[in-house]
């Protein structure tokens, strides 16, 4: 079994669609992230969210909403996209508060916006 | 702020040789991560360190909290350890800054 699973893997789609991109582990962690890696292959947190407390970059758009329906899932919402929103995003999870421990990725889902 | 450096951004050896890379930053941190991006993308967490020296098979990674300082060895290096390596920081409440990634091949 996938710890950490991300669907769709490649999501193409026109500007100005909505799109989600959802995230489940089944590892029993109590903390989520999403990340947007650019085509620099720079990683940038997006969202952590612990115990129903989000924390949000302060640079990611308000287009871009997590949404959890249980500590299981984080799936990333994202509207009106932008021909800047195209990257490859990647979920991730871990044990305690932000960066407090190993964190286990999904194999990322490649966006591209036309 | 945590401005998070890594050298080299790229580096090219020959199979068995001692690899060394590098990750500095400005402010003081609580943790550091080593994480590694295979060629077809997919990221592993290697190493989370708040001080000393941490070893798992051929990997070292170690910490110099004074200096702001960590490194990351491969012993006996391996075309199959060719990948990016990307350090991260943990800082303040919940703060969370990457290095742009060393970019490492081995060549057999």
């Amino acid at each position: 079994d996938t710890a950490v699973s991300q669907t769709p893997k490649y999501l193409v789609t026109q500007m100005g669609n909505d799109k989600s991109i959802k995230c489940e582990q089944n590892l029993g962690h109590d903390t989520m992230y999403w990340y947007k890696q650019d085509s620099k292959k720079f990683l940038k947190i997006m969202f952590s969210y612990n115990n129903k407390e989000l924390i949000i970059n302060e640079t990611v758009p308000n287009r871009f909403s997590p949404k959890s329906p249980d500590k299981a899932h984080l799936n990333l919402h994202i509207n009106s996209l932008e021909l800047g929103d195209s990257a490859v995003y990647f979920c991730a999870s871990g044990r305690g508060g932000v960066g407090k421990n190993i964190q286990y990725f999904g194999a990322g889902t490649r966006l591209s916006v036309l | 702020k945590n401005e998070v450096e890594q050298s080299p951004q790229n580096l090219t050896a020959q199979e068995g040789e001692f690899i060394t890379i590098n990750c500095s930053y400005s402010v003081g941190i609580s943790a550091l991560h080593w994480l590694q991006q295979h060629p077809g993308g997919g990221i592993v967490s290697l190493f989370m360190l708040s001080s000393g020296k941490k070893k798992h098979g051929r990997l070292i990674a170690t910490i110099n909290i004074q200096e702001k300082h960590s490194s990351l060895h491969i012993t006996a290096s391996h075309p199959r350890d060719s990948a990016v390596y990307i350090c991260a920081v943990v800082w303040g409440a919940d703060g969370l800054t990457f290095g742009k990634g060393t970019h490492l091949i081995i060549q057999p």
